[in-house]
């Protein structure tokens, strides 16, 4: 099946920085891609739609200007978490559209202290 | 928004069939029943998905009812790898929203 990557696989930051992560389609273009946030012992939250030449679309509850996503490519979208508090402490996972699936990331588990 | 009802937790023995179970009494018309399932800290891994007929590849088998308002996903062998979360999602190509899922306990 389609591989999608994440990058970095954890992070540690401290409050107030900002943290960038990767998620790429290694071996098929996705218009579309998908940001969800886990939370230990909870189920996945999708967070946002990335697309490919535009704008996300954010679920509600979700704030635009917090979590940046930009999908420059159709091989790349990127999730930046603004000025972080320990509160966003949590496991970030990325999916890309490939035909009828959707294929996951391995996620990225961020600390922020 | 998961439109989706899953038992909590289940267990089975290794090497027996696990059986677990779906609820979606208000699916839509051009909704899919999607498997997936995420062990412990990994990205959810894609197992089966089926719009109305039943369906089977090399992991598993999904039997939809004939209203299709309920589904059951079938390991037919169990073994103590497939001991995680596993989520029936359904999905009209739009977006995915994961329920609670089912943590199924694979026991020797």
């Amino acid at each position: 099946g389609a591989v999608v990557s994440q990058h970095p696989s954890w992070v540690i930051c401290k409050s107030g920085t900002s943290v960038k992560i990767e998620c790429r389609s290694l071996d098929f273009q996705a218009t579309t891609m998908f940001w969800y946030r886990q939370f230990p012992k909870q189920s996945l939250m999708l967070m946002a739609t990335s697309n490919e030449g535009s704008k996300a679309t954010y679920e509600q509850g979700v704030e635009k200007d917090k979590f940046l996503i930009n999908h420059a490519s159709l091989t790349l979208s990127t999730l930046t978490v603004t000025s972080a508090h320990p509160e966003d402490s949590s496991f970030y996972i990325c999916s890309a559209r490939s035909g009828d699936e959707q294929f996951f990331g391995p996620g990225t588990r961020l600390t922020v202290l | 928004d998961a439109k989706t009802t899953q038992p909590p937790s289940m267990d089975c023995a290794e090497g027996r069939a696990a059986n677990l179970p779906c609820n979606h009494s208000t699916i839509s018309g051009n909704e899919y029943v999607y498997w997936y399932r995420q062990i412990h800290s990994q990205g959810p891994q894609y197992i089966i998905h089926g719009l109305k007929n039943n369906e089977t590849n090399e992991m598993a088998s999904l039997i939809i009812t004939e209203d299709r308002k309920s589904s059951t996903l079938i390991l037919p062998h169990a073994t103590l790898r497939d001991t995680a979360v596993y989520y029936c999602i359904l999905y009209n190509f739009n977006k995915f929203y994961f329920g609670s899922g089912t943590k199924l306990n694979v026991k020797p």
